[in-house]
């Protein structure tokens, strides 16, 4: 089975940090999702890669950035956190763009 | 823009009863349609998929329903089980597009 491996379970950061959530996948997939959930917004995108140093905007990238410098290796960068960045980030990845994806078992960031 | 609309919010049902859970999509380009399943703690993990050449998808207790013309498919779990309390997430992709999620459905099945 693909294991998709977040580093943290829970992060507490200040306000104004930059802050950054790793995450590697073990199965040689090409594309790589962030995305983050909220209760009764469900899982929006984030950014995601398709290819080593390739990436592209989800449906909310504000505020966020991310890197891809490795095939198994996908972090998001939040360039200074805020508050309203308090939330569960998911990764994912997946052989095909549009189905097969698997989950990591999410990073819960609280930004104080 | 909500291109997948997710209905209830949250279920109650009863241990043996039938839970329901519906969405609707707007783009006609989508031909993938995956429920995910999420316990607490977890990420979500594929639970069964459809694509629009069939009408209904069984696997085991769980079945899609799809209608194509109204655009709307739905998830049914039949005799539903404490063990199935969780939250189900409906999605769909097309036209070399990623995943769009719906806004996911709290289910609490009652012993």
């Amino acid at each position: 089975d693909v294991k998709v491996t977040q580093s943290s379970r829970y992060l507490v950061k200040r306000t104004g940090e930059k802050v950054f959530l790793e995450c590697v996948q073990d199965m040689d997939h090409e594309n790589m999702f962030w995305y983050r959930q909220d209760p009764g917004l469900g899982l929006r995108l984030i950014y995601f890669s398709y290819d080593v140093k390739m990436k592209e905007k989800g449906d909310i990238p504000e505020g966020y950035s991310v890197s891809r410098e490795k095939k198994e290796r996908f972090s998001l960068i939040l360039e200074s956190a805020s508050t309203n960045q308090t939330s569960m980030y998911l990764c994912a990845s997946s052989f095909a763009l549009t189905y097969g994806y698997t989950f990591g078992s999410g990073t819960r960031l609280t930004v104080v | 823009q909500q291109q997948v609309k997710q209905s209830p919010q949250s279920l109650i049902v009863q241990k043996g009863g039938i839970s329901i859970i519906n969405c609707a999509y707007e783009n006609t380009a989508f031909d993938y349609f995956p429920w995910y399943q999420q316990f607490p703690g977890k990420g979500p993990a594929l639970l069964i998929a459809i694509r629009p050449d069939v009408s209904e998808k069984k696997e085991g207790r769980f079945t899609i329903s799809f209608n194509k013309s109204a655009k709307q498919f739905s998830l049914h779990i039949m005799d539903s089980q404490p063990g199935d309390s969780a939250t189900y997430f409906c999605a769909a992709s097309g036209s070399a597009r990623q995943l769009t999620f719906g806004s996911g459905t709290q289910l609490t099945v009652l012993p």
